[in-house]
């Protein structure tokens, strides 16, 4: 099935950095979003692009839908502890039809303090 | 306003068994989507249901089911429980019909566990 190439897989970083992940396709998406998920819950949406070239913030969090509608990606600033779980991308296919949601295998975000 | 909900948030069975999973969409919202999580497969796509219609069904045996309320409720069984049904099931709530293309919203998902 189609899918999304996730990266990186996993991050280690200090309290205060800046995190850059993002997710490409071959194939072109109408709609990207991002989730976050920590530890034995659900995925929560952090933010939703549905325009090639939006850029959207949700507080320290920034999303950007690529020009050419096969890339998406989300930046972090100033990372905390609460940060850490793992950010999942999901988009819908271009003239897919009814075909569900495609989702990256996840960044698995670490924060040390 | 309330998120999606699911019951029984953790659960043990033994293989041969079978089980029933619960989730409430969020108020308003008629679509319903489940989705298994497992540490080495990711999220893989179950079924959506719409208006008590399947409208969409992933690539798992005849033993994963499902059904739809006509409160959007929705229920998902998995019959004679393998050992590999260990996962994580969650249920995403959408407003609109499949196809739409909407921002779905998890539940915090129900945690099986197969002996």
């Amino acid at each position: 099935g189609q899918q999304l190439n996730q990266s990186p897989q996993s991050m280690f970083i200090q309290e205060g950095e800046d995190v850059s992940m993002n997710c490409t396709s071959s194939s072109i998406f109408n709609t990207w979003l991002w989730y976050k998920q920590d530890p034995g819950e659900g995925p929560v949406l952090l933010i939703a692009l549905y325009k090639a070239g939006e850029l959207t913030s949700n507080g320290r969090l920034t999303a950007q839908f690529g020009i050419t509608r096969k890339d998406s990606f989300l930046n972090i600033s100033a990372s905390i502890p609460s940060d850490v779980g793992i950010y999942f991308c999901a988009g819908y296919l271009r003239n897919s039809g009814n075909t569900p949601l495609v989702f990256g295998k996840g960044t698995r975000l670490s924060v040390i303090a | 306003k309330a998120g999606v909900t699911q019951t029984p948030r953790y659960l043990i069975k033994t293989r041969g068994q079978q089980v029933t999973l619960s989730c409430s969409p969020i108020s308003g919202h008629r679509s319903v989507s489940w989705y298994q999580q497992t540490p080495g497969q990711g999220l893989q796509f179950l079924f959506e249901y719409f208006s008590e219609t399947q409208r969409n069904k992933g690539n798992f045996p005849g033993r994963f089911s499902g059904r739809q309320f006509s409160n959007s409720r929705s229920e998902m069984n998995v019959s004679t429980l393998e050992l590999g049904d260990s996962a994580l099931y969650l249920c995403a709530s959408s407003r609109g019909r499949p196809g739409a293309q909407e921002t779905q919203y998890f539940g915090p998902g129900t945690r099986l566990l197969v002996l």
